[in-house]
């Protein structure tokens, strides 16, 4: 089955700098990768993903990449305020909806 | 619109006592999910619903775990005789096509069950 790798697990950035999180994935068939926001005390939040038809998706200050050669992608945050602050989560998925497979999480810290 | 709703959010069970999770997703929702999340860890698929048909319950950690959405909508883990281990955040999820198509997941805001 799919296994993905999250890295890194915990990341400490200045307010303002870019936080950039990577994810690695087994499965060749995956096709579908989001990535998800977790805040303590709440379920995971979408906040965006991608196809593996696309290379890049950006969402104002949220950007994503995909490499399907390395089958590797990852999410960067630019200009990141403290209330970036959370566990953020990436996934990967073929195209039943039921095989979905989490990374193990990055805690992001912003420092103001 | 209302998001994936749980309840309870916090559930405290002594080892041996039965529990039953509640779920309520988006309305119109065809797939629903559920998830296990240990502490630190992403969520690990549990069971899968299209409709009222369980169409995958290869996560289900023992045969002391079930799932039912008997009308298509509200649908409920229940655990018997928990255990310990069983201590962890479930998470519910519903997505509004159905397993045939990839499609965004919305989850609740989790049930944190602590067995003692």
């Amino acid at each position: 089955g799919e296994n993905v790798e999250q890295h890194p697990s915990t990341l400490s950035v200045q307010e303002g700098d870019s936080a950039v999180i990577k994810c690695t994935y087994s499965d060749s068939a995956s096709n579908y990768f989001p990535w998800y926001k977790q805040e303590l005390g709440k379920g995971p939040q979408l906040i965006i993903d991608i196809r593996s038809n696309v290379g890049e998706k950006k969402d104002q200050r949220i950007a994503v990449t995909l490499n399907k050669t390395a089958k590797h992608f990852s999410l960067h945050i630019t200009e990141t305020q403290p209330e970036d602050s959370a566990v953020y989560f990436c996934a990967a998925s073929m195209r039943r909806n039921n095989d979905m497979r989490f990374g193990a999480g990055t805690r992001l810290t912003v420092k103001p | 619109g209302a998001g994936v709703s749980q309840s309870p959010r916090y559930k405290v069970a002594k080892r041996g006592q039965d529990v039953a999770l509640r779920c309520d997703p988006i309305s119109g929702h065809v797939s629903l999910f559920w998830y296990q999340q240990a502490l630190g860890q992403g969520p690990e698929f549990l069971t899968y619903f299209q409709n009222e048909a369980q169409l995958d319950k290869s996560g289900l950690p023992s045969d002391r775990f079930f799932a039912e959405r008997p009308e298509g909508s509200v649908s409920t883990l229940k655990i018997q005789r928990t255990q310990q281990e069983d201590s962890a955040v479930y998470l519910c999820a519903s997505s509004i096509e159905d397993w045939s198509s990839t499609d965004t997941q919305y989850f609740g805001p989790g049930t944190r069950l602590t067995v003692l």
